[in-house]
């Protein structure tokens, strides 16, 4: 099993510019989340999904949409790239379970916005 | 909603000695306590959990205790090895507002742990 894939690893943005980041996963979780990791603010809910079809916003979803249309991929765009979305991006996976909560994380990409 | 707070942010040990990481939270329904670690250029992964019905939780080297009442918890490594250099994030749960048993992660900032030789 690959686990939680991310593409693209790097990706440089000039302001204004859209991108899309893919999250994919084998193990077939019902819920998946994007996080962003910055320095000194540890990880934060952008937004997440309960399963296929549905997405919820997080903590800081401004400036980001999401969609699942299937059950092991999970899309993050930025429609208008600004140097405040420059930062770490993870993807995580886990079951919908009481007594297994387990979240997977891929290896993130990183994005600069220029 | 949820707040975890983590202490310290940075930590340096020799080989051998111990290391102990705090955290503390705000929302008393919370009752999983995952922490993570996160190796330079990589994704978080879980190493040790806990449930509020159980005070400490041991792995070899590596035990989580659990204050109910304080609301705090800490992870404790002991004979640290280099290999154990990395950034830890502590976590708590918190019920979603889709309801249900559905609940989202709350990190601390993490703490950079660094064993010295």
């Amino acid at each position: 099993n690959a686990g939680v894939t991310q593409t693209p690893k790097f990706r440089v943005l000039k302001t204004g510019q859209s991108m899309t980041l893919l999250c994919a996963q084998d193990m077939n979780h019902e819920y998946m989340y994007w996080y962003r990791q910055d320095p000194g603010m540890g990880l934060r809910l952008i937004h997440y999904s309960v399963g296929e079809g549905t997405t919820a916003k997080g903590e800081v979803p401004d400036g980001y949409n999401v969609s699942r249309l299937k059950k092991q991929n999970f899309l993050l765009g930025l429609e208008s790239a600004a140097p405040s979305q420059t930062s770490v991006y993870f993807c995580a996976s886990s079951y919908f379970s009481l007594y297994n909560n387990e979240q997977f994380f891929g290896p993130g990409t990183r994005l600069t916005v220029l | 909603g949820e707040n975890v707070e983590q202490h310290p942010s940075t930590l340096s040990v020799q080989e051998g000695d111990s290391a102990v990481i705090k955290c503390t939270y705000s929302d008393s329904a919370s009752n999983y306590f995952p922490w993570y670690k996160q190796e330079l250029g990589k994704g978080p992964q879980l190493i040790i959990d806990i449930r509020s019905n159980v005070g400490e939780k041991k792995d070899q080297r590596i035990a989580v205790t659990l204050n109910k009442t304080a609301k705090h918890f800490s992870l404790h490594i002991t004979e640290t090895q280099p290999e154990d250099s990395a950034v830890y994030f502590c976590a708590a749960n918190s019920y979603l507002p889709s309801g249900g048993s559905n609940y989202k992660l709350t990190f601390g900032k993490g703490t950079l742990l660094t064993v010295n030789p």
